[in-house]
């Protein structure tokens, strides 16, 4: 079965500081993999996907994500985090017509 | 504004009703999603229709039932309310999975007192 773990439930970082965030997904295949921001009170937010190629994928808001095939692994990066990143980030794995989300990850970012 | 209209976004009714949540999909997209996200349970997937006709079930409670219309707004009906179904209900909708991904709505939140 399809799975997505985000093995961090909160991390906290410094204003200007570099952001790392893991998720691993279990797949039989090359699935389409998905990163959501989600604020307060509102909707999920795309903020890139992966379907195929090259493995290096940039996005909205400054974030990229690397596809890693040997570790299973999409992480999502930011070299220099704002205030305004603050927020619930999830990570999603399309197949079979359907989404698999992780259990998010809560970012808080000091001054 | 992503294009998905979700009516109401807000809604506190008592156990034992019934309530109906519904979306419009962005415009041109025949697939609408529901989920369900509640603090303890994360994002679950409720229920799929395409085009009309239902494509997928998930973690969908018997209690609940959801209908997509000919002009492709969604209805997402939940009789016999508990204190546990308080939670944020999205609906979401793409037109191909390979183009677009999932655009969500900004979501009803239900409060079951």
């Amino acid at each position: 079965a399809q799975s997505v773990t985000q093995p961090d439930i909160h991390i906290t970082v410094s204003e200007g500081a570099s952001l790392e965030l893991r998720c691993n997904y279990s797949y039989g295949a090359t699935p389409y993999l998905f990163w959501y921001v989600q604020s307060p009170g509102q909707g999920l937010q795309l903020l890139l996907k992966y379907f195929s190629g090259d493995t290096l994928v940039q996005g909205i808001k400054g974030f990229e994500a690397e596809f890693k095939r040997s570790q299973s692994s999409f992480n999502l990066r930011k070299p220099s985090v704002h205030w305004s990143d603050a927020a619930e980030y999830f990570c999603a794995v399309g197949a079979h017509g359907q989404f698999y989300f992780g259990t998010g990850t809560s970012l808080t970012v000091i001054p | 504004d992503s294009g998905v209209t979700q009516t109401p976004k807000h809604l506190i009714t008592a156990t034992g009703q019934r309530v109906t949540l519904r979306c419009s999909p962005r415009s041109g997209d025949l697939s609408v999603y529901w989920y369900q996200q509640s603090l303890d349970q994360g994002l679950q997937f409720l229920i799929q229709y395409y085009n009309g006709e239902e494509r997928a079930k998930g973690n969908i409670l018997e209690r609940f039932s959801a209908q997509q219309f000919p002009d492709l707004h969604s209805e997402l009906n939940l009789s016999s309310l508990e204190l546990g179904d308080s939670a944020l209900y999205f609906c979401a909708s793409t037109g191909s999975l390979r183009d677009y991904g999932y655009t969500f709505g900004s979501g009803t939140r239900l409060t079951v007192v």
